[in-house]
């Protein structure tokens, strides 16, 4: 069926460095969800993007809509420690049943 | 305005035990879908109910089954336990009708229901 890549799984960074992690599909989606994790906490929605190459912003928080539909990324400017935590991407499937990847879980050394 | 609450947050149960869970949904939200999560992987869909009757399924066995109220709070059933259980359920609401623009199909999660299988 249909699903979401995420890769790596693991990333570690400095804390004041930039991250960027990407979520990818072989299908084009109608469009697609980010939610983060922190750790012992349950997933909390950040953003969906809907339009071919649509960027928004949160804060240092930026995530694009690939052109194609195909893939999508977050980028964190600048991490900090409470960055720290596991970013999912979720497409939405055939009557709205969403479908998760794997995550990625940043850690942000001091 | 209440989140979506989980009962209990942890359960312990031994191989071949059943047990329910129990999740009451955001206020305004009408649809409710079930997730399992292991231990470092991300959320896998169970099923999902509106108006009372399961929509979708995921790839998991008829040991798992659920039930939708009119209130649209909801409970996971879980017939004869193996280890392999042993997760983080998630429930999530949402609000099925309307566009992506209007919030429409964005899930929110309740705490979860840890379930260890002994």
């Amino acid at each position: 069926g249909q699903q979401v890549m995420q890769i790596p799984q693991y990333q570690h960074v400095q804390e004041g460095e930039d991250f960027t992690t990407y979520c990818n599909s072989s299908t084009t989606l109608s469009n697609i969800q980010w939610y983060k994790q922190r750790p012992g906490g349950h997933p909390v929605f950040l953003i969906q993007l809907v339009k071919s190459g649509e960027v928004k912003k949160q804060k240092r928080l930026t995530f694009q809509f690939g052109e194609a539909k195909k893939n999508s990324s977050l980028h964190i400017t600048a991490t900090q420690t409470t960055d720290v935590g596991t970013y999912f991407c979720a497409m939405t499937g055939a009557n709205s049943k969403l479908t998760f990847g794997k995550g990625i879980t940043l850690s942000v050394r001091p | 305005d209440a989140g979506v609450t989980q009962s209990p947050t942890h359960l312990i149960k031994t191989r071949g035990q059943q047990v329910t869970l129990r999740c009451s949904p955001k206020s305004g939200h009408d649809t409710v879908s079930w997730y399992q999560q292991a231990l470092g992987q991300g959320p896998q869909f169970i099923f999902q109910y509106y108006e009372e009757e399961e929509r979708q399924r995921g790839n998991f066995p008829d040991r798992f089954s659920g039930h939708q109220f009119p209130n649209y709070s909801s409970e996971l059933n879980v017939n004869a336990l193996l280890l392999g259980d042993s997760a983080l359920y998630l429930c999530a609401s949402s609000l099925r009708t309307g566009t992506f623009h209007s919030g429409a199909n964005v899930l929110t999660f309740g705490a979860g229901s840890r379930l260890t299988v002994l």
